[in-house]
């Protein structure tokens, strides 16, 4: 079993449209959460991170449930902009290993269309 | 401007040849990582290393070795490379610490085909 899971989607969704997405982590001792995001042919970059209140920033809310171990990203507003790979992605510390580092689900692809 | 740099973004060798992959950041970072990306699959982890001169094994270290002799370089060194080694190789770094954040930082990557 993958270490975070991820619905590969794609999804199309037209501008102005909501979308969610939803990710599951299967280490219960994981430290941190956040979600990239990865433009056609470039390199991911971080989005945001994901606190355990849940966050917002700006179009985008994360949201985090320690106790289901799951995690979400809302999209609110879509702009053509918002096509992407989202990667959903856990930190923790590896058995054998004193410093933590990020584990990244496949990614979800998305797109907006006009 | 933060910055990771990777040596090429496209490279073609042929089965059995060294390969080398040279990443560079100018951030001061600790922590630097190796991935390799593919369709299906996502970022995996191949070998990271958080000083100059350590390193770990990530999840695929297999036909792989890095070196670490700078802070601010980190070589991926394909020994012999093999057709299944093409792929999107992308280096990060991070700082150390146990900060929520620990940002990773990306090169823009190398697609690498072994023929």
């Amino acid at each position: 079993r993958k270490e975070v899971e991820q619905d590969p989607g794609p999804f199309n969704v037209p501008e102005g449209a909501t979308v969610a997405f939803n990710c599951t982590y299967s280490n219960s001792a994981s430290q941190s959460f956040f979600w990239y995001r990865q433009d056609c042919r470039k390199e991911p970059k971080l989005l945001m991170s994901v606190y355990s209140s849940g966050n917002e920033d700006g179009r985008f809310t994360a949201q985090l449930n320690r106790a289901s171990q799951y995690i979400s990203l809302l999209i609110r507003d879509s702009k053509l902009s918002d096509s992407a790979t989202y990667l959903c992605v856990v930190k923790w510390v590896p058995r054998g290993s004193t410093l933590g580092r990020l584990y990244f689900g496949r990614g979800t692809q998305l797109t907006v269309w006009p | 401007d933060v910055k990771v740099t990777q040596s090429s973004r496209y490279l073609v060798k042929r089965t059995g040849e060294k390969v080398f992959l040279e990443c560079v950041q100018d951030m001061d970072h600790e922590n630097m990582f190796w991935y390799r990306q593919d369709p299906g699959l996502g970022l995996r982890l191949i070998y990271f290393s958080y000083d100059v001169k350590m390193k770990e094994k990530g999840d695929i270290p297999e036909g792989y070795s890095v070196s670490r002799e700078k802070k601010e370089r980190f070589s991926l060194i394909l020994e012999s490379a093999s057709t299944n080694q093409t792929s999107m190789y992308l280096c990060a770094s991070a700082t150390l610490g146990t900060g929520v954040r620990n940002e990773q930082f990306f090169g823009p990557g190398t697609r690498l085909t072994v023929l």
